[in-house]
């Protein structure tokens, strides 16, 4: 495809619900970021995989997030037990080259609430 | 970690006056600074972006300048039009074990009036 692709693009979880966020990014592109964007926030990292190494998660904010990108192309967020403070865009991000280094391109994002 | 800052947080201009936003970054191995643009329920895009080994880029009306000492960058966006107002976000990209990551500041809100 043309850009970074998300989806769902909007998903309502009731408290408790595991969800599952996917993201297509770029053929080819390298790294794959995800953040999470509160409202009227900057993104917030969360994880970042090079090919389908998950070399950084550490800002995944509790064991109940979960990602994977298991043949380095698609990637995937899960959320388990997802609850209130979970509400939030999530956005994945591919570039080409490894780590921060080039233009990172993002996809709509994926808006989830959690009632 | 990686600390950014930005400020306004909020900036109002005249169309055809020129916008400024700063940013601050703590960690002096950073070595890339892009600025992405976001209209509302939109993707972030990238509007800009320098490296550490140049001090300031230019791409028509809009310009960043990057002073590695001070840790500081700062985007001017010059003769501004309606079509620039959206949410600003700058990012450092600091060093970790890992690689490098993308450390976004939380944002200014340009509203350029007609």
């Amino acid at each position: 495809g043309a850009g970074v692709s998300q989806s769902p693009r909007y998903k309502v979880a009731k408290r408790g619900q595991d969800v599952a966020l996917r993201c297509d990014p770029i053929s080819g592109h390298v790294s794959l970021f995800w953040y999470q964007q509160a409202l009227g926030q900057g993104p917030e990292f969360l994880t970042y995989f090079q090919n389908e190494a998950q070399l950084d998660k550490s800002g995944l904010p509790s064991d109940r997030f979960f990602a994977e990108r298991p043949e380095g192309s698609v990637s995937t967020l899960k959320i388990q037990r997802t609850q209130q403070e979970d509400s939030a865009v999530y956005l994945c991000a591919s570039s080409l080259a490894p780590g921060g280094t080039t233009e990172a391109f993002f996809g709509q994002g994926t808006r989830l609430t959690v009632v | 970690g990686e600390n950014v800052e930005q400020h306004p947080s909020t900036l109002s201009v005249q169309e055809g006056d020129s916008a400024v936003i700063k940013c601050t970054y703590s960690d002096s191995a950073s070595n890339y600074f892009p600025w992405y643009k976001q209209e509302l329920g939109k993707r972030p895009q990238l509007i800009i972006d320098i490296r550490s080994n140049v001090g300031e880029k230019k791409d028509q009306r809009i310009a960043v300048t990057l002073n590695k000492t001070a840790k500081h960058f700062s985007l001017h966006i010059t003769e501004t039009q309606p079509e620039d107002s959206a949410v600003y976000f700058c990012a450092a990209t600091p060093r970790n074990n890992y690689g490098q990551n993308f450390v976004f500041g939380p944002g200014t809100r340009l509203s350029v009036l007609p």
